[in-house]
C-alpha cells in the first residue's frame, strides 16, 4: 500500500502563508490522485477543505488555495487567522480503489 | 441542512462483534457514494471503506478486508458498517462521509475494544 506524507508540523505567523505539501511513495502526485485537503480542530470532526486539488466548498475560506507543486499536492494558507491552527489531513485516490490519508500536519498560528 | 449521525459504537471485547449505522438525511442518500473513515485515539485519520450508491460495489482497506462488511439501505437512507472479529487497533472514532465528491462528515461514533 501507498505511504502518504505530510509535514508533521509548521508554524505561521499572524497573516502569513504557509505552504503544506502531500507526497506519495509512488512517485509524482498529479490530478488523477484527487487529492484532498481536510482540516480537523481539537474535538471535532474533519472539514473538507480542498477536492480533486483545487476545488472548494462553499465553507471553505477564500485563503485557502490547494495546488500541484513541486511533484506533490499543496496547501497554502495566505493570510493566517489564529482560529486556523489546526491538523491538517491530505488524502489522494489510488487507481479509485483505497484511499489514503497522509499523517497529518499539524499547524501552529504563532 | 445535510447530516450524517452515527450510532452503535461502544464497548466490546476482543474478537466479538458490532453494527454502526450512520442516518442520512438532507439529501438523496441513494445518489451518492458513503464511506467509513477511523481516528484512533491521538492518532490520524484512516480510510475504512466505500460504497456505491446502489451498494452493488464495495472497497475496504486491507487492515479490515474479510473482517468488516459495509452496506446501505437507500430506503431508509442509512449506511451500516458491520465489524467482525475485533481487535484492540479497531479502538476508534468511526466517521460517516458523504463521497462524490467527499465533502460531509458526521460526528462519529467512538468503538473501544477491550476487555
Amino acid at each position: 500500500q501507498a505511504v502518504v506524507t505530510q509535514e508533521p508540523s509548521l508554524t505561521v505567523s499572524p497573516g502569513g502563508t504557509v505552504t503544506l505539501t502531500c507526497a506519495s511513495s509512488t512517485g509524482t502526485v498529479t490530478s488523477g490522485h484527487y487529492p484532498y485537503w481536510f482540516q480537523q480542530k481539537p474535538g471535532q470532526a474533519p472539514r473538507t477543505l480542498i477536492y480533486e486539488t483545487s476545488n472548494k466548498y462553499s465553507w471553505t475560506p477564500a485563503r485557502f488555495s490547494g495546488s500541484l507543486l513541486g511533484g506533490k499536492a499543496a496547501l497554502t494558507l495566505s493570510g493566517a487567522q489564529p482560529e486556523d491552527e489546526a491538523e491538517y489531513y491530505c488524502f489522494l485516490s489510488y487507481g479509485g480503489v483505497r484511499p489514503v490519508f497522509g499523517g497529518g500536519t499539524k499547524l501552529t498560528v504563532l | 441542512e445535510v447530516q450524517l449521525v452515527e450510532s452503535g459504537g461502544g464497548l466490546v471485547q476482543p474478537g466479538g462483534s458490532l453494527r454502526l449505522s450512520c442516518a442520512a438525511s438532507g439529501f438523496t442518500f441513494s445518489n451518492y457514494w458513503m464511506h467509513w473513515v477511523r481516528q484512533a485515539p491521538g492518532k490520524g485519520l484512516v480510510w475504512v471503506s466505500r460504497i456505491n450508491s446502489d451498494g452493488s460495489s464495495t472497497n475496504y482497506a486491507d487492515s479490515v478486508k474479510g473482517r468488516f462488511t459495509i452496506s446501505r439501505d437507500n430506503a431508509k437512507n442509512t449506511l451500516y458498517l458491520q465489524m467482525n472479529s475485533l481487535g484492540a487497533e479497531d479502538t476508534a472514532v468511526y466517521y460517516c462521509v458523504r463521497g462524490g465528491p467527499v465533502d460531509y462528515w458526521g460526528q462519529g461514533t467512538l468503538v473501544t475494544v477491550s476487555s
